[in-house]
Formats: structure tokens, sequence, C-alpha cells
């Protein structure tokens, strides 16, 4: 069974530092593509960033709102994967899921687990 | 970035009765190439994480009961409920995967008991 598991959210101040993590289980985490998406508050889900397995590149994949701001890295030695949060801004406010990318039929793109998800508020 | 629009925004239908939800994208999500819609609808219901249901526009995810079902090309798509139940209750996303990695969804649909 997949299970992805957050932790690291909390309450911050703009301007701060933060750093999620997303243990990783059930599946082969080293071949896999990974995803962070998020929801602010009542609303839809927004994509984060993505990035690819070791031995397809390892590179990351940002949005706009979160380019320059936001770094993607994976232990793969651990099965975790991590968001590095700088710069954070009150819009930056949401819960945040850890995802996998196509693990089941290899279709880039389609997000089939989802983790429950950590949440960050940015607050002053 | 392909925008989604999904409609309506929130509707409400019997138990037992056929819910239907639109989805439209700014530009054509289908790949020529292989003939494949690059179109995913999702399934999140209240306090829950969002569940894949289907993908390639038409093709459930396993496990999804055969009720709901996916329809459309191009830039319209439909997802069916065909006899709601109780757990269905939820809101529904459709995401495009055409621009992946710049994957995009749309705002929702809220399905509601009438």
């Amino acid at each position: 069974e997949v299970q992805l598991v957050e932790s690291g959210g909390g309450l911050v101040k703009p301007g701060d530092s933060l750093r999620l993590s997303c243990a990783a289980s059930g599946f082969t985490f080293s071949n896999a593509w990974m995803n962070w998406v998020r929801q602010a508050p009542g609303k839809g889900l927004e994509w984060v960033g993505r990035i690819k397995s070791k031995g397809e590149g390892g590179t990351t994949d940002y949005a706009a709102p979160v380019k320059g701001r936001f770094t993607i890295s994976r232990d793969d030695s651990k099965n975790t994967l991590y968001l590095q949060m700088n710069s954070l801004k009150t819009e930056d406010t949401a819960l945040y899921y850890c995802a996998t990318d196509g693990v089941m039929y290899v279709i880039r793109g389609v997000v089939d687990f989802w983790g429950q998800g950590t949440l960050v508020t940015v607050s002053s | 970035d392909i925008v989604m629009t999904q409609s309506p925004d929130s509707l409400a239908v019997s138990l037992g009765e056929r819910a239907t939800l639109n989805c439209k994208s700014s530009q054509s999500v289908l790949y020529t190439s292989n003939n494949k819609n690059y179109l995913a609808w999702y399934q999140q219901r209240p306090g829950q994480p969002p569940k894949l249901l289907i993908y390639w526009a038409s093709t459930r995810e396993s496990g999804v009961p055969d009720r709901f079902s996916g329809s459309g090309s191009g830039t319209d798509f439909t997802l069916t409920i065909s006899g709601l139940q109780a757990e269905d209750v939820a809101i529904y996303y459709c995401q495009q995967y055409y621009s992946t990695p710049s994957v995009t969804f749309g705002g929702g649909t809220k399905v509601e008991i009438k």
C-alpha cells in the first residue's frame, strides 16, 4: 500500500523559511517522480513543483509563483521527499500535499497517490 | 498556462439521480500523435486528500465504481455520476497534464445531495 506522510508544517512569519518532509513507502521511491501540490484554505489545487527520479536526471520544475524561492529535493536512501521554502509570503498559506507522478501507469503528470498534507500558515 | 474552467461551481442532485460536471480547457489537450486527451478527474471528499478517478479523459482508475464515467475531447470534457450515492458528496476537479510538468487544475465542482 502506497503511503505518503508529510510533516514540517507550522506557523511562520512572512520572510521566514520552512522545510517540509514527506516519508514514502509502499513503492520504489527511487524510481518515482514526485510532486508537491498545495491547496489554500477553502480553495482549489495548485501544482507547486516536481522532481524526477535520479535515474532520469533528478531535475526539478517549479510553478511560477514559487520559482526561485522553493526547492524540491529527495533522499532516496531515506525514501524521503523535501520542500525547502524560503522568503515565505502570506499567499503561500496552504495545505501542502506530497504526491506521486505517474507511479501506477507511468503517465507523467497524473497525480496518482496523495498524502494527507501538512498545513503551512504564513502570518505576521 | 492552460486554464481549466469547471461548471457549475456546485450542484445538488437527488440520491440515485445523475450528476453532470463540465470542464473546459483554454486550449486543446488532445495530443494528435497518439489521439489521447491529457485530462484527469479527481474526487476530494470533505477533509480528505484528492483521489484519482479518471485519466485519459475516460479511463477509470482501478477500483473506481462504474457509475463514474468521463467523456469529451479537445477542449470540452464531462464527468458523469450515474446514480448518485451518499459517498459521492465531494468536490471534483479536472486537471490537464498536456503541458506537464506545469499541470493545472480546474476550480472544482461541489456535489451535494438534494
